[in-house]
């Protein structure tokens, strides 16, 4: 398996508060990905990275923030989290950008 | 239209029976596919690459038909550990746009 961690693992917050999300890979993959996974909608993409301080949207990025730091490092934060921040969210590491993505555990969030 | 699309299914089918399941996309510059498994509240997991002539792993046999923009996913003797959702994965790379597509996923399961 691909060595990919993502904390925590679950999570319940309240309106308005700050969450963030971590995901680390042992990997040392160029490209990490953040995704949500909703019923009904498959997995969206939120943010992805193509190394160190190289980020950019993907098609959900609104309400969403991420940053990386270090190779290893991908952070999600959700500036004020909504009820409709609901979700599973998975991260995802990449070799190149047409590669193959391999999935972290996932997040389990809930923003009551 | 949707970029990519999958039959939700559920697939119900007996044990040691052959399924297939077909994945349609519509952006003809699409460059990779891959086919993913999903178990239940579980990260998606790779399947296999999908390569343009075809490409086959024990009972799993993928096939990319780039005319008519589909790829297909063949399971023969199944078993009940099958069972689980099938994502298609869609990446177009053409020039500096990038975007990897995930189907909503078609979901087999496999009756005793």
């Amino acid at each position: 398996d691909a060595g990919i961690t993502q904390s925590p693992r679950h999570k319940v917050t309240e309106t308005g508060t700050p969450v963030t999300l971590r995901c680390h890979q042992t990997e040392n993959h160029r490209y990490m990905y953040w995704y949500r996974q909703d019923p009904g909608h498959g997995l969206r993409l939120i943010h992805y990275s193509y190394g160190v301080k190289d980020t950019d949207k993907g098609e959900v990025s609104d309400g969403y923030s991420v940053s990386r730091s270090k190779t290893e490092d991908f952070l999600l934060t959700l500036e004020s989290a909504t009820s409709s921040q609901t979700s599973v969210y998975f991260c995802a590491i990449a070799r190149d950008r047409v590669y193959e993505q391999y999935f972290g555990p996932g997040t389990r969030l809930t923003v009551t | 239209r949707k970029e990519v699309e999958q039959d939700p299914g559920p697939f119900n089918v007996p044990e040691g029976a052959t399924v297939a399941f077909n994945c349609t996309y519509s952006n003809s510059a699409s460059q990779s596919f891959f086919w993913y498994r999903q178990d239940c509240r579980k990260e998606p997991k790779l399947l296999m690459s999908v390569y343009s002539s075809g490409n086959e792993d024990g009972r799993f046999t993928a096939q990319l038909n780039r005319a008519s923009q589909y790829i297909s996913l063949l399971i023969r003797d199944s078993k009940l550990s099958d069972s689980a959702t099938y994502l298609c994965v869609v990446n177009i790379d053409s020039g500096g746009y990038q975007k990897v597509t995930f189907g909503t996923g078609t979901k087999l399961q496999v009756i005793p």
